[in-house]
C-alpha cells in the first residue's frame, strides 16, 4: 500500500519563528488533507489540498501531486500552534491513510 | 449544529469484556471510519464503511467488529480478542471519496 512519510518528526520553535513541514507519499493520490491535533486530542481540519496552494491566515499549504509531496507552512508561530500535524491521503476509493505526524512545540 | 458525536469521552473496562463505542453523525455523510491512536503515535485505520450495510477492514481490524445499519451510526465493538485495547479511538466521516474527512472528539478506552 501507499507509504506516507512526514518530516521532521519533532520540531521546537521559538514563538514568532516560521517553519515548513513536509509530507511525502509513495503513490498517486486523489486527495490530501492536513490536520492539527491539539493537546486534548481533537483533530482540526487545516487544509483539503489534493493539488495547488491554499492559505488560511498564518498557515498555507502546497501540494505538488506530480512530485508526490505536500508542504505546510506556519508563519509567525504562536504557542497555540503546538501539537501534532498530520498529513492524510487517499489513493482512490475511500481508504484514507495517515502519516506518523510532526510534533511541534512552540516556546513562549 | 452538524457534527460527529462520540460517546462516552472516557471508558473503563475490565479485561475480557466486550465494549462498544458509539459514533453518530448528522452531516449526511456517506462514509464513516474508525481509527486507533496509541500514545505518541499516528492514526491507524480499523474499519471503514462507504454505505449502509457495507464495511471494509482497515489495517488493524483483528479484535474489532462494526455494523452500519443506519447512515448516521457506525458503532465499534472492541472484543476480548483484542490483545491491547487501551487506546484513543477516533471516528470520522466524509461525504464522498474526494471530500474532506471530519473527526469526532474521540473516546479514550482503558482496559485493566
Amino acid at each position: 500500500g501507499i507509504q506516507v512519510e512526514q518530516s521532521p518528526p519533532d520540531l521546537i520553535l521559538q514563538e514568532g519563528a516560521n517553519s515548513t513541514l513536509r509530507c511525502n507519499f509513495s503513490d498517486s493520490v486523489n486527495n490530501l488533507q492536513w490536520f492539527h491535533q491539539n493537546p486534548w486530542g481533537q483533530l482540526i481540519n487545516l487544509f483539503y489540498i489534493p493539488s495547488g496552494t491554499k492559505q488560511n491566515g498564518r498557515l498555507s499549504a502546497t501540494t505538488v501531486a506530480t512530485e508526490r509531496y505536500s508542504l505546510l507552512y506556519i508563519s509567525s508561530s504562536q504557542t497555540t500552534d503546538s501539537g501534532v500535524y498530520f498529513c492524510a491521503v487517499n489513493t482512490g476509493g475511500f481508504k484514507t491513510i495517515f502519516g506518523a505526524g510532526t510534533r511541534l512545540f512552540v516556546k513562549a | 449544529d452538524g457534527g460527529i458525536t462520540q460517546s462516552p469521552k472516557y471508558l473503563f473496562r475490565k479485561e475480557g469484556q466486550n465494549v462498544t463505542l458509539s459514533c453518530e453523525q448528522n452531516l449526511n455523510h456517506d462514509a464513516m471510519y474508525w481509527y486507533r491512536q496509541d500514545p505518541g503515535q499516528g492514526l491507524r485505520l480499523i474499519y471503514y464503511s462507504q454505505i449502509v450495510n457495507d464495511f471494509q477492514k482497515g489495517d488493524i481490524a483483528e479484535g474489532y467488529s462494526v455494523s452500519r445499519e443506519k447512515k448516521e451510526s457506525f458503532p465499534l465493538t472492541v472484543t476480548s480478542a483484542q490483545k491491547n485495547p487501551t487506546a484513543f479511538y477516533l471516528c470520522a466521516s466524509r461525504k464522498g471519496g474526494n471530500s474532506p474527512l471530519h473527526f469526532g472528539n474521540g473516546t479514550r478506552l482503558t482496559v485493566t
